[in-house]
């Protein structure tokens, strides 16, 4: 398995509460993307890097900010969280972009 | 806005068939073509990537195919076992840039013994 750990692996908070959540990897590999996971969405792509320093967003990054500021951390801030980011987020790693993509546990985040 | 939808939503067969599972997507200028399997309550786990230049893979008891310019794949497991009962995810990159996948629903399956 690829070494992919997420923190914390369950979290409740409540409306309008900052949340972070860490993806960590120890495979030196460049590319990092968050996901969220929805009944009836299916997984959608929320923000990725392609290096230190270099994000970009996907499809719906609205509410969310990241941070990638060492190769094996990436950050998914929630500045002040809502209901509807309650969801399972899943961090993913590459090591090019044409690569297999391996995802991490995941995170089950509940706001209340 | 590349969509991805697979089918049919879910699937229960007695152990021992053969089987296959759909997926279809609306833009044919992908990158490559990744299929997951999903257990209840855990991360995805990868089975096969296929690239764009590539028509098919295999591994095991699984074979994925790609015909792009018709937007279509399947996944094929030979001798289904109990053990294969998950959630099988499709998923796409599109162009060439470093930005994620697209997924489908997923179809969920279920081996009887």
């Amino acid at each position: 398995d690829a070494g992919i750990t997420q923190s914390p692996r369950h979290k409740v908070t409540e409306t309008g509460t900052p949340v972070t959540l860490r993806c960590h990897q120890t495979e030196n590999h460049r590319y990092m993307y968050w996901y969220r996971q929805d009944p009836g969405h299916g997984l959608r792509l929320i923000h990725y890097s392609y290096g230190v320093k270099d994000t970009d967003k996907g499809e719906v990054s609205d509410g969310y900010s990241v941070s990638r500021s060492k190769t094996e951390d990436f950050l998914l801030t929630l500045e002040s969280a809502t209901s509807s980011q309650t969801s399972v987020y899943f961090c993913a790693i590459s090591g090019t972009s044409g690569d297999t993509q391996y995802f991490g546990p995941g995170t089950r985040l509940t706001v209340l | 806005k590349q969509e991805v939808t697979q089918i049919p939503a879910a699937l229960s067969v007695p152990e021992g068939e053969n089987l296959v599972l759909n997926c279809s997507f609306t833009d044919s200028a992908i990158y490559n073509l990744q299929w997951f399997r999903q257990d209840p309550g855990k991360g995805l786990t990868s089975l096969l990537l296929i690239q764009s230049s590539q028509r098919e893979q295999t591994s095991g008891r699984l074979n994925a195919s790609l015909d792009k310019s018709s937007g279509r794949s399947t996944l094929y497991i030979a001798a289904s076992q109990p053990g294969d009962s998950a959630t099988y995810l499709c998923a796409v990159r599109s162009g060439g840039g470093a930005d994620g996948l697209t997924f489908g629903k997923g179809t969920h399956l279920i081996i009887q013994p």
